[in-house]
């Protein structure tokens, strides 16, 4: 299976402060159509998670402009460039290229 | 409204079995296969399967082949996941998802408690 390592466990951030979660795949997630199926997600207290990122880079509807995403192959980050009071939560990165889907162990993001 | 409306909270005991049902709506439902994705009490995400909503493939996570089966039924446009022998380890908050990922259910509580 292919393992997802999101690093860091947790961030404490100020708000307006800039936030960065990085994710490392032990495979290329690039398929041969040449799309690269890593997304990334939020699951809010007690909620379900919600798709923040697609194909590495692309928002989904809805998902403010601070949000960004970038990387390849094997390395993904995201960041959040002004961290709100709302954006508390964990976040995860998933792969969906290799069967079994797999997902990050999440990065627990709390505000200052 | 496109959604997922799940089934409610299971309380179930060892050995027993658990189906949980996901209704879309607000879509065309054979367009898209179903993800199951399940989370243990504090824990992270696990991938349980996948079931093309068109035709009825399936991909099962292995460590749950042969205890674990997705069904869907176009009339009602309604994907279910039946979960056999549970285990203790098997409470968790089961979700269902577009294959998209981009529409999830609420989540449906099974609890496997003697």
């Amino acid at each position: 299976d292919v393992v997802m390592t999101q690093t860091p466990l947790s961030l404490s951030v100020t708000p307006g402060q800039p936030a960065s979660i990085s994710c490392r795949s032990s495979q290329s997630l690039l398929h041969s159509d040449g799309k690269t199926y890593l997304y990334w997600y939020l699951q809010k207290p007690g909620q379900s998670p919600q798709l923040l990122i697609y194909e590495v880079s692309s928002r989904f509807s809805g998902v403010p402009d601070r949000f960004s995403g970038s990387g390849s192959g094997t390395d993904f980050t995201l960041k959040i460039s002004r961290v709100e009071a709302e954006d508390v939560g964990v976040y995860y990165c998933m792969q969906g290229i290799h069967l079994p889907v797999t997902f990050g162990g999440g990065t627990k993001v709390e505000i200052k | 409204q496109v959604q997922l409306v799940q089934s409610g909270a299971e309380v179930k005991k060892p050995g027993a079995s658990v189906k949980v049902s996901c209704e879309a709506s607000g879509y065309t439902f054979a367009s898209y296969g179903i993800t199951w994705v399940r989370q243990a009490p504090g824990q992270g995400l696990e991938w349980m399967g996948w079931i093309s909503a068109y035709n009825g493939d399936t991909n099962y996570a292995q460590k749950l082949q042969g205890r674990v089966t997705l069904t869907t039924d176009t009339s009602t446009n309604t994907a279910y996941m039946e979960l056999r022998s549970l285990r203790s380890d098997d409470t968790a908050v089961y979700y269902c998802a577009r294959e998209s990922f981009d529409l999830w259910g609420r989540g449906t509580l099974v609890t496997v408690s003697s």
